[in-house]
């Protein structure tokens, strides 16, 4: 099945130390976002890549960093310069650039910092 | 201001109501349209997009009104099954970034 996996669902961490979350898609979408959810708070972007080497900050890119060197994979990492990174992450993918295409999720990631 | 306003609710509503959520965007550039539904804990998924014309898949019905820049998504006979939160999402085709409202909260009780 096509789809999009996020790894792993619930990942710990201590203060200072960074940490790199799993993005993989088999759907063959050019672009892949990545967002944060706070909770009773909407989606926040983080970071956008609508093709291969080429990413885009987002919101609050501020603490985070990616890379984009495959189409499929889009990995987030969560460097100790972010100061709240408690938080679920999100991972979505859509066909095209373009905008009249759904986004498609990833099931998440749930980070707490201890 | 917000890109995209939700009512949060929580809206609380027995089986077989009706009830409506709006939602405003604040560009009137935006292009998509789309309600995503979000469980507990999960990620959204989409329940419709929404189209300048109004459209309907079952006992969900979506309509877009350009000129007062507001969406809204009716839920007839609603179902234990619908308890969710129902979020709002615009695209603008320039720069194709997705803004998301900040949901609305629905019980329905038995």
């Amino acid at each position: 099945d096509g789809g999009i996996t996020q790894s792993p669902k619930y990942l710990f961490r201590k203060e200072g130390q960074n940490v790199t979350l799993s993005c993989e898609q088999n759907l063959n979408h050019d672009a892949m976002y990545w967002y944060r959810q706070d909770p009773g708070q909407g989606l926040r972007l983080i970071y956008y890549s609508q093709i291969v080497n080429d990413f885009q900050k987002g919101d609050i890119a501020e603490g985070y960093s990616v890379s984009r060197e495959k189409k499929e994979s889009f990995p987030l990492t969560v460097t100790s310069a972010q100061k709240n990174p408690t938080a679920f992450y999100l991972c979505a993918s859509t066909h095209r650039g373009g905008g009249a295409d759904e986004q498609f999720f990833g099931p998440g990631t749930r980070l707490t910092v201890l | 201001r917000k890109e995209v306003e939700q009512d949060p609710g929580p809206f609380n509503v027995p089986e077989g109501a009706t009830v409506a959520f709006n939602c405003t965007y604040s560009n009137s550039a935006s292009q998509s349209f789309f309600w995503y539904r979000q469980d507990c804990r999960k990620e959204p998924k989409l329940l419709m997009s929404v189209y300048s014309s109004g459209n309907e898949d079952g006992r969900f019905t979506a309509q877009l009104n350009r000129a007062s820049q507001y969406i809204s998504l009716l839920i007839r006979d609603s179902k234990l099954s619908d308890s969710a939160t129902y979020l709002c999402v615009v695209n603008y085709y320039t720069g194709n970034q997705f803004y998301f409202g900040t949901g609305t909260s629905l019980t329905v009780i038995p």
